[in-house]
C-alpha cells in the first residue's frame, strides 16, 4: 500500500476537465509540498507538477496542481488523447524520512 | 542538454548483487545544486524511490531499503552507481535515475534516464 493514495483510475472525454487526487497525511503532504510526474506508455516519468502548483518550463498550461490540508490536486483542462497517461503524485514523508509516491492513477481520454 | 543514461546487467540470480550505473551527459553531476537519484517501477506497478547522492558521496536512502542499497558517485567519470544486495524476485523492475535540485527534500526529479529493465531470476 502507497503512503500517498490515488484513484486507481480515471476517466473523461475530451476537451473536458479532470481532476485526480492525492491523499496523505500530516507527516507529507500537510507539511511538504507536493510535486507530480505523469508517465507515457512505456516511457520514463516527467515532472509536471513542483512544489504544489508551479509547472516546469515546457509544460502546458492547461495541466494546474493545489493543495490543501493533507489532500492535493492534479486538474488537467481542454483533454486530449495525448494525456492517455498514468500520473503520480510524491512528497516528502518526515516519519519515514524519504521520498514516497503514490500509487498512480491512469487517465483514460473517452 | 542533460541526459541520464542508465546501464548494467539486464538479468541477476536470486541472492546476488544488482548493480546499475548512471552517466551524465551534457553537464556536470560535480554541480552543487544537484541531487542523483535512483527510482524503481516493479512491472505494472508504482514507482519507489530507491535513494539519493550529491557529488561530495553523501547519501540518503528509503529506509525500507537501507540495509541493502549502497549509492556512489565517480565525479572523473560524471557517472554514479546503484548496488543493490541478496536480491530476490521482487527487485525486478525498471530502475531509473534522476536528478532534483538540492535546497530542500521537497524538490522533484526534474531529469529522468529512460530506465532499464532489471529481471531477478536463475
Amino acid at each position: 500500500q502507497s503512503v500517498l493514495t490515488q484513484p486507481p483510475s480515471v476517466s473523461e472525454a475530451p476537451r473536458q476537465r479532470v481532476t485526480i487526487s492525492c491523499s496523505g497525511s500530516s507527516s507529507n503532504i500537510g507539511n511538504n509540498a507536493v510535486n507530480w510526474y505523469q508517465q507515457l506508455p512505456g516511457k520514463a516519468p516527467k515532472l509536471l507538477i513542483y512544489y504544489d502548483d508551479l509547472l516546469p518550463s515546457g509544460v502546458s498550461d492547461r495541466f494546474s496542481g493545489s493543495k490543501s490540508g493533507t489532500s492535493a490536486s492534479l486538474a488537467i483542462s481542454g483533454l486530449q488523447s495525448e494525456d492517455e497517461a498514468d500520473y503520480y503524485c510524491a512528497a516528502w514523508d518526515d516519519s519515514l524520512n524519504g521520498k514516497v509516491f503514490g500509487g498512480g492513477t491512469k487517465l483514460t481520454v473517452l | 542538454q542533460l541526459q541520464l543514461q542508465e546501464s548494467g546487467p539486464g538479468l541477476v540470480k536470486p541472492s546476488e548483487t544488482l548493480s546499475l550505473t548512471c552517466t551524465v551527459s551534457g553537464g556536470s553531476i560535480s554541480s552543487s545544486s544537484y541531487y542523483w537519484g535512483w527510482i524503481r517501477q516493479p512491472p505494472g506497478k508504482g514507482l519507489e524511490w530507491i535513494g539519493s547522492i550529491y557529488y561530495s558521496g553523501s547519501t540518503y536512502y528509503n529506509p525500507s531499503l537501507k540495509s541493502r542499497v549502497t549509492i556512489s558517485v565517480d565525479t572523473s567519470k560524471n557517472q554514479f552507481s546503484l548496488k543493490l544486495s541478496s536480491v530476490t524476485a521482487a527487485d525486478t523492475a525498471v530502475y531509473y535515475c534522476a536528478r532534483h535540485q538540492a535546497s530542500t527534500v521537497n524538490d522533484a526529479f526534474d531529469i529522468w534516464g529512460q530506465g532499464t529493465m532489471v529481471t531477478v531470476s536463475s
